[in-house]
């Protein structure tokens, strides 16, 4: 089946600290989506992406959408405590594949006062 | 968005119980999908849920295991049937907004923790 290939695993990182995180993919995705997820909690939908090159900010959230539409990556800009948690990318093909979410494995972030 | 709430959100189950899930709306939606994440892992899709219909299940997913009910554009049900340990996992049901720009944004409940003994 799809996989995405998500790096870092973790990030331990000091508070005002930049973050960048990656996805990548052998398959091309139509949509790339990132999610964070904090303990206890569902994944909360933090930017959606739908187009290739396409660059989308949500406050100190940056993220692209590869020109290859094979990757993805997400940057957290000047990093405080509640940034803490489970970050995940997600593609979506489309097409037959309407609806359907791969998600990689994960990246835990960790950010110290 | 949507609102999406999930009952239980937690429960202890004896192996070879089942046990159902709840998943509620706040709006009609089209698409609602069932996700498993296993202890430390990333989700899963287990399904498609199909207003009217069977649902549409993965690869290494099966009827007999999970069924699926949708009676509406705002409810489903999914069960985990005959649970073994290896079924301790968070059960998450998300659904697609329809329309516009949205399309391609899916929306996650808060889950539901199930433990098997």
């Amino acid at each position: 089946g799809q996989q995405l290939n998500q790096s870092p695993q973790s990030m331990f990182i000091q508070e005002g600290e930049d973050v960048s995180m990656n996805c990548t993919s052998s398959s091309i995705f139509n949509t790339w989506l990132w999610y964070k997820q904090d303990p206890g909690e569902g994944p909360v939908l933090l930017i959606a992406l739908y187009k290739a090159g396409e660059l989308t900010s949500n406050g100190r959230l940056t993220a692209q959408f590869g020109i290859t539409r094979k990757d993805s990556f997400l940057n957290i800009s000047a990093s405080i405590p509640s940034d803490v948690g489970i970050y995940f990318c997600a593609g979506r093909q489309g097409g037959t594949s309407y609806g359907k979410l791969t998600f990689g494995q994960g990246t835990i972030l960790t950010v110290h006062p | 968005s949507a609102v999406i709430s999930q009952k239980p959100s937690r429960d202890i189950c004896q192996r070879g119980t089942s046990l159902t899930i709840q998943c509620q709306v706040d709006s009609q939606v089209t698409m609602m999908f069932w996700y498993r994440q296993q202890p430390g892992q990333s989700l899963t899709l287990i399904a498609t849920a199909n207003q009217g219909s069977e649902a549409t299940y993965e690869s290494g997913f099966v009827i007999d295991k999970f069924p699926i009910s949708r009676p509406n554009l705002t409810f489903s049900t999914l069960t985990v049937s005959n649970m073994s340990p290896e079924d301790s996992s968070i059960y998450l049901c998300s659904v697609e907004v329809p329309g516009g720009r949205a399309i391609g944004e899916q929306f996650f409940g808060p889950g539901t923790r199930l433990t098997v003994l």
